[in-house]
């Protein structure tokens, strides 16, 4: 059972369009939602992150979109650059006695053409 | 600084045999955690540690698989009687508490 769904599973973008990725989950638990970017052989890294008290979230050309009651969220990365080209996980979590282990999304493969 | 390091990169091994996989945290990080990245399949949550302990175990997929942290610090996970639905990457992340995940580059097993 997939707890977060992520889509779509590939993306390609032109250079200066906009990617969006889409997540939705199920457990109304969840208070924290991540976004990694995970290049070719590297572990992934944060890219960033939402807590569901707010509905957006942006950190330069990137932004988390947060709607609580379809309890979907998405990335959307304005003016996509070919560096951009990457893989990005959604993840969910929930804190509990220190653990804040992931629950992730499959993966969306980001192509950016130059 | 240094971010979190792990090896072997890549650990090619036989089915039936055992395999130990280390992952050095972020000084300081008290929390640590193991994933698998399976293709296809996103990532796996198998076991965290806080501290030295291990309160929960809930994603080892078997009790082939084990993995201890000393001295709050280096962790090793390992695999015995390696099957080939191992093969996959195994990621280790750090943290503070309640904080930002640090990944390592992940170690790529392979078992023939």
């Amino acid at each position: 059972q997939q707890q977060v769904k992520q889509s779509p599973q590939s993306l390609i973008v032109q250079k200066g369009g906009i990617s969006i990725i889409n997540c939705a989950y199920e457990n109304t638990a969840f208070d924290y939602f991540p976004w990694y970017q995970q290049f070719p052989g590297k572990g992934p890294a944060l890219l960033i992150a939402i807590r569901p008290d707010v509905s957006e979230k942006k950190e330069g050309r990137f932004t988390i979109s947060f709607n609580k009651s379809a309890k979907q969220f998405s990335l959307h990365i304005m003016d996509s650059q070919p560096g951009d080209s990457a893989t990005y996980f959604c993840a969910a979590s929930m804190y509990g006695g220190n653990n804040r282990k992931l629950i992730w999304g499959l993966g969306t493969s980001l192509a950016v053409n130059p | 600084g240094a971010g979190v390091s792990q090896s072997p990169s890549n650990k090619v091994t036989e089915k039936g045999k055992d395999v130990e996989l280390r992952c050095d945290p972020i000084s300081g990080h008290t929390a640590l955690y193991w994933y698998r990245q399976s293709l296809g399949q996103g990532l796996e949550f198998l076991i965290y540690f806080q501290g030295n302990s291990a309160p929960d175990k809930s994603g080892l997929p078997s009790d082939r698989f084990s993995a201890e942290r000393t001295g709050g610090s280096v962790s090793t996970l390992t695999i015995q009687r390696t099957q080939q639905e191992d093969s996959a990457v195994y990621l280790c992340a750090s943290s503070r508490l309640d904080n930002e995940q640090f990944f390592g580059p992940g170690t790529r097993l392979t078992v023939l």
